[in-house]
């Protein structure tokens, strides 16, 4: 298994700012994803971080809007950047851990965008 | 596209009873399917995984079921109590795409 340490659990934010979540996993983890859930609506992904080089972002996510770190095997950071009142979801950092098919899953991160 | 629905949206039950959340998928062509189980700042914990060569996964009270060739899961939970009380997530895995999921049920057992 996998223990995923995500934060900030939750945030309220200005238009027009950044925030940054942070996602620390207790082993070495070849890909981390990140997704997001709008109100109401299924996980979507995001990107998929691979440590050393750069994320693969899927249809409609740009690494403009969404800049992805992986600086090594158990870190990685997803900024969520000049936020408008549509990026209000909750925000979820997932492994899949060595030698197992399952996704473990971050707590999350709720934002709202005022 | 792969799509995936869950039915009902929304179940209430009193303490006590077996009930069967329903996942269905329009692409029988997947690796396996996983049911996650999400509560209010905790993220998902995954419940039970199901190859697409097996017909069923149990874990205690949960059973799970894959009718690959009909695009079709169940969760089975039996004798509900109020701790399962949550949002119960199905998502298939298919070649070169990451997990697609359905929207949910939310589950709610009163004592």
């Amino acid at each position: 298994s996998a223990v995923i340490s995500q934060k900030p659990s939750r945030d309220i934010c200005q238009r027009g700012t950044s925030l940054t979540i942070q996602c620390q996993v207790d082993s070495q983890v070849t890909m981390m994803f990140w997704y997001r859930q709008q109100p109401g609506q299924s996980l979507t992904l995001i990107a998929t971080a691979n440590q050393g080089s750069e994320a693969t972002y899927e249809s409609g996510f740009v690494i403009d809007k969404f800049p992805i770190s992986r600086p090594n095997l158990t870190f990685s950071t997803l900024t969520v950047s000049n936020m408008s009142p549509e990026d209000s979801s909750i925000y979820l950092c997932s492994v899949e851990a060595p030698g197992e098919e399952k996704l473990f899953f971050g707590s999350g991160t709720q934002l709202s965008v005022l | 596209k792969q799509e995936v629905t869950q039915i009902p949206a929304a179940l209430s039950v009193p303490e006590g009873e077996n009930l069967v959340l329903n996942c269905s998928f329009t692409d029988s062509a997947i690796y396996n399917l996983q049911w996650f189980r999400q509560d209010p700042g905790k993220g998902l914990t995954s419940l039970l995984l199901i190859q697409s060569s097996q017909r069923e996964q149990t874990s205690g009270r949960l059973n799970a079921s894959l009718d690959k060739s009909s695009g079709r899961s169940t969760l089975y939970i039996a004798a509900s109590q109020p701790g399962d009380s949550a949002t119960y997530l199905c998502a298939v895995n298919q070649a070169g795409t990451a997990l697609i999921f359905g929207k949910g049920t939310t589950l709610s057992v009163s004592s």
